[in-house]
């Protein structure tokens, strides 16, 4: 079965660290896709990247950047000089087996303080 | 601009009220999904529906219900509303390509029930 483990629940830093947050999915399909989102407090899921299985190429969009590894089973997304408004919390998910739903890990709450 | 709004970002209701939760998308998207968000329990599926008048009920579906009369709107319903159904409800949507087709979601409805 499909499941997205999101190891840290919590993560705290002082802005301009660069910070990770872990992801680790399992699955058993050939072809899946990956997906970030962002819930800052106001409480919507802003979608952030969505990556393929056949596409290993690290993805990097500003200060946000993505490295995944089969290998590993890992989509990690790395924020560097973080700032205040990135924090939120991040949730990494992974496309059921049916290929219906999105199934979420518990996700990381980021706190970046000034 | 991918948008959808959801009727109401916070909702007081008490118990055994039915409760009526209204998404709309403007994406022309087949696929509607109802989900609740809870803290330590991350998010969990209610309801999807793939079509006009279709649904499929996701992991969670006791104590709610769906309607969808058009493409563009899909409601959640709470046939007689009680404190464990206090949670953030959110609604998302995508288009056809199954398991890989990124869903985008409203703001959310945070609702208590007294």
């Amino acid at each position: 079965a499909q499941k997205v483990t999101q190891a840290q629940t919590e993560i705290s830093v002082v802005e301009k660290e660069d910070v990770t947050l872990d992801c680790v999915y399992e699955t058993r399909d050939t072809t899946y896709y990956l997906f970030w989102y962002k819930q800052p407090p106001s409480g919507e899921l802003v979608f952030l990247i969505r990556r393929n299985s056949f596409d290993e190429q690290n993805e990097i969009s500003g200060r946000y950047s993505w490295n995944f590894q089969k290998s590993t089973s890992s989509f990690n997304f790395t924020i560097t000089a973080s700032q205040v408004v990135d924090s939120a919390v991040y949730f990494c998910a992974l496309y059921n087996q049916a290929g219906t739903a999105l199934i979420f890990g518990k996700g990381t709450t980021l706190s970046v303080s000034s | 601009d991918v948008k959808v709004t959801q009727s109401s970002r916070y909702l007081v209701k008490r118990t055994g009220e039915k409760v009526f939760l209204e998404c709309v998308q403007d994406m022309d998207h087949e696929n509607m999904f109802w989900y609740r968000q809870d803290p330590g329990l991350g998010l969990r599926l209610i309801y999807f529906s793939y079509d006009v008048k279709m649904k499929e009920k996701g992991d969670i579906p006791e104590g709610y219900s769906v309607s969808r009369e058009k493409k563009e709107r899909f409601s959640l319903i709470l046939e007689s509303a009680s404190t464990n159904q206090t949670s953030m409800y959110l609604c998302a949507s995508r288009g056809n390509s199954w398991g890989s087709d990124t869903q985008y979601f409203g703001p959310g409805t945070r609702l208590t029930v007294l």
